[in-house]
């Protein structure tokens, strides 16, 4: 069974300029959530799609900040425009709608913003 | 406020050596208590789920138990392969996840 794979698994962009963050749950979960750490600190709640639907984006920093889930499969994380202190790993995971609490992760994405 | 807070931040421990780990949680509405491990350049890996104080799981050397204020990791006569940051986070009403900063094991020969 394929993990959750994300992708690219690295991005290095200067401010200013728009960077989009791909993942791919595991076939069959119907959970996705965004999540992402700054360097030095926790990782944070961003974002929770239940198929196609947001369910909570209450993690949302802000409004450069756009989510997107086509068709209840992947997803995309949007930055635009990037700044500063957007910079960290951006984790996905996804999970099953009954045992929804068992998250798989990707590996993430390492973006740095300069 | 919900906090987790896990210490110590870095364990360096001798082949054979065992440690415990700790998280300790604030959280209104706890559902459930989880450690991951993650390997560098990895996402965290599922370790564990505890619901309740009192409850216990154990996975070849590594076992976990939770009280009403914490969980703690404990890691018997641990390999140099268990090296990684072992992650809690907490589950909370309304479905969201909270995680500690982590603790950074290494274990040497």
């Amino acid at each position: 069974e394929a993990g959750v794979t994300q992708f690219p698994s690295h991005s290095v962009i200067e401010k200013g300029q728009t960077v989009t963050l791909r993942c791919d749950p595991i076939s069959g979960h119907d959970n996705l959530y965004w999540y992402r750490r700054v360097m030095g600190k926790e990782i944070k709640f961003l974002l929770h799609f239940v198929k196609e639907s947001k369910q909570d984006e209450s993690g949302m920093p802000n409004n450069r900040f756009l989510a997107e889930r086509t068709g209840g499969t992947y997803s995309t994380l949007k930055v635009q425009p990037a700044e500063l202190e957007d910079s960290g790993v951006y984790f996905c995971a996804s999970s099953h709608l009954s045992g929804r609490e068992k998250l798989f992760f990707g590996s993430g994405t390492q973006l740095s913003v300069l | 406020e919900d906090q987790v807070t896990q210490s110590p931040e870095a364990l360096r421990l001798q082949e054979g050596e065992s440690s415990s780990l700790n998280c300790s949680y604030t959280v209104s509405g706890l559902r459930g208590l989880f450690w991951y491990r993650q390997d560098p350049g990895k996402g965290p890996e599922f370790l564990f789920t505890l619901y309740s104080a009192g409850e216990e799981k154990e996975k070849e050397r590594l076992k976990a138990t939770l009280t009403k204020k914490e969980s703690f990791l404990h890691i018997t006569a641990p390999k140099p392969e268990d090296s990684a940051t072992y992650l809690c986070a907490v589950w909370r009403t309304g479905n969201q996840f909270y995680f500690g900063t982590g603790t950074s094991l290494t274990v040497i020969p």
